[in-house]
């Protein structure tokens, strides 16, 4: 199994300032991660695919990069919305078995 | 509009049975590959099954791997979810999740319903 490690667990950002979170597999997944974001209540909303490809609607402040084993997800310019937990997902795995990192939480500083 | 809608999730003893539906809609069903995918409260997200278009190929995580079983009714723009011998550790919230298959891969999720709770306890 493939897994994946977020770090920190919890950042602090004021509004305005920019936020850069990472992630680390234990094996290369090529550039096969995926970013979602996490409001309490509410499902996961993808945000990155193909580890720096946004998905339809996301605004361009955010940002992803990376690939093999280190991928990093950046919030330029954090709004109040951007409050939420983030969690990198792989999908490399044959036969497939996707996992999760166990999430950052963008909090208000 | 993608919609997902899960149901049937509830309170459930251990060694009991429950069966999760997600209806979907604002797209065309058969086309896509789905996926089960939990939360416990307050962890993080754990994938369980997935099922291809035609329900000719299905995975499962080996947590739940001889208990659960994913189906759908593509007729009925349906995904199932059959849990048996549920145990307090498959307490969780349960996504369904429609996938992107890649060309070499299995691909990401780009939407999720909402999500149904299923606690298991006596």
């Amino acid at each position: 199994e493939i897994v994946m490690t977020q770090s920190p667990a919890t950042l602090s950002v004021s509004p305005g300032e920019r936020a850069t979170l990472s992630c680390r597999a234990s094996q290369s997944v090529s550039s096969n991660l995926a970013w979602y974001q996490q409001k309490p209540g509410q499902a996961p909303r993808l945000l990155i695919y193909g580890a720096s490809t946004r998905a339809t609607g996301i605004p361009a402040r955010f940002s992803g990069s990376g690939s093999g084993t280190e991928f990093t997800l950046t919030i330029s310019s954090l709004q109040s919305e951007d409050f939420a937990v983030y969690y990198c997902q792989q999908y490399n795995n044959w036969p497939p078995a996707w996992t999760f990192g166990q999430g950052t939480k963008v909090e208000i500083k | 509009e993608v919609q997902l809608v899960e149901s049937g999730g509830g309170l459930v003893q251990p060694g009991g049975s429950l069966r999760l539906s997600c209806a979907a809609s604002g797209f065309t069903f058969s086309s896509y590959s789905m996926n089960w995918v939990r939360q416990a409260p307050g962890k993080g997200l754990e994938w369980v099954s997935y099922i291809s278009s035609s329900s000719g190929i299905i995975h499962y995580a080996d947590s739940v791997k001889g208990r659960f079983t994913i189906s759908r009714d593509n007729a009925k723009n349906s995904l199932y979810l059959q849990m048996n011998s549920l145990r307090d550790e498959d307490t969780a919230v349960y996504y369904c999740a429609r996938v992107i298959v890649g060309a070499t891969t299995y691909g990401y999720f780009d939407y999720w319903g909402q999500g149904t709770l299923v606690t298991v306890s006596s």
